[in-house]
């Protein structure tokens, strides 16, 4: 069965350093991987996805990132955080090979970025 | 362009009530996903509705059902409502010709007392 596993809790991050959300993954084929970032009181938004080709994703407000298949992960990173980059953020996959079509959500991540 | 339209924002339950929530996709798209996020937690998938049928469901009991109506609209019930059930109530919509992401509307918050 497919999972997705966001390690921490919680990133703690001063504005302007790099910051890096990491995810895990398990499918039993190829993955089709995304990233979506959760305001208050508000749906999810999508961020970027990896379908195939180049290991580096580029995604919307500056975010990319990085699948490596030998191990399985998917982390999310920035060069420079900005205190509005401050939010929850879900790793999420979905198995292609096996015909299924649901999208399996992780725990999610709370971004903290102080001024 | 409208993205996902989601039917009401706040709803109050008791137990053992049923309950009915609408979903209006992003134009365009023909899927539609339905998700249960408690407090504190990532979503987890309820099911998924295609041409009018559900494709592929989750671990959630026959309490929770579904509809999709021909414009791709689509409702989540819930019978026999329990505590337990109080969450974050997501719609999702895609479309099943191209590999982008979900759309996500901004949920239904139901709080059964």
């Amino acid at each position: 069965a497919q999972s997705v596993a966001q390690p921490e809790d919680q990133v703690n991050v001063a504005e302007g350093n790099p910051l890096t959300v990491k995810c895990t993954y398990s499918v039993s084929g190829n993955p089709y991987l995304f990233w979506y970032v959760q305001y208050p009181n508000r749906g999810l938004q999508f961020l970027l996805k990896y379908i195939t080709g180049d290991n580096l994703v580029k995604g919307s407000y500056g975010f990319e990132a990085e699948f490596n298949k030998s191990q399985t992960s998917f982390h999310l990173k920035k060069p420079s955080a900005l205190v509005s980059d401050s939010a929850l953020y879900f790793c999420a996959v979905r198995d292609i090979n096996t015909g299924g079509f649901k999208t399996i959500f992780g725990a999610g991540t709370r971004l903290f970025v102080k001024a | 362009d409208a993205g996902v339209t989601q039917s009401p924002t706040h709803l109050i339950k008791t137990r053992g009530q049923q309950v009915t929530l609408r979903c209006s996709p992003k134009s365009g798209h023909d899927t539609v996903s339905w998700y249960q996020q408690a407090l504190g937690q990532g979503p987890q998938f309820i099911f998924q509705y295609y041409e009018e049928e559900e494709r592929q469901r989750g671990n959630f009991p026959d309490r929770f059902s579904g509809h999709q109506f021909p414009n791709y609209s689509s409702e989540l019930n819930v019978n026999a409502l329990l505590l337990g059930d109080s969450a974050l109530y997501l719609c999702a919509s895609s479309s099943r010709d191209r590999d982008h992401g979900y759309t996500f509307g901004s949920g239904t918050r139901l709080t059964v007392v």
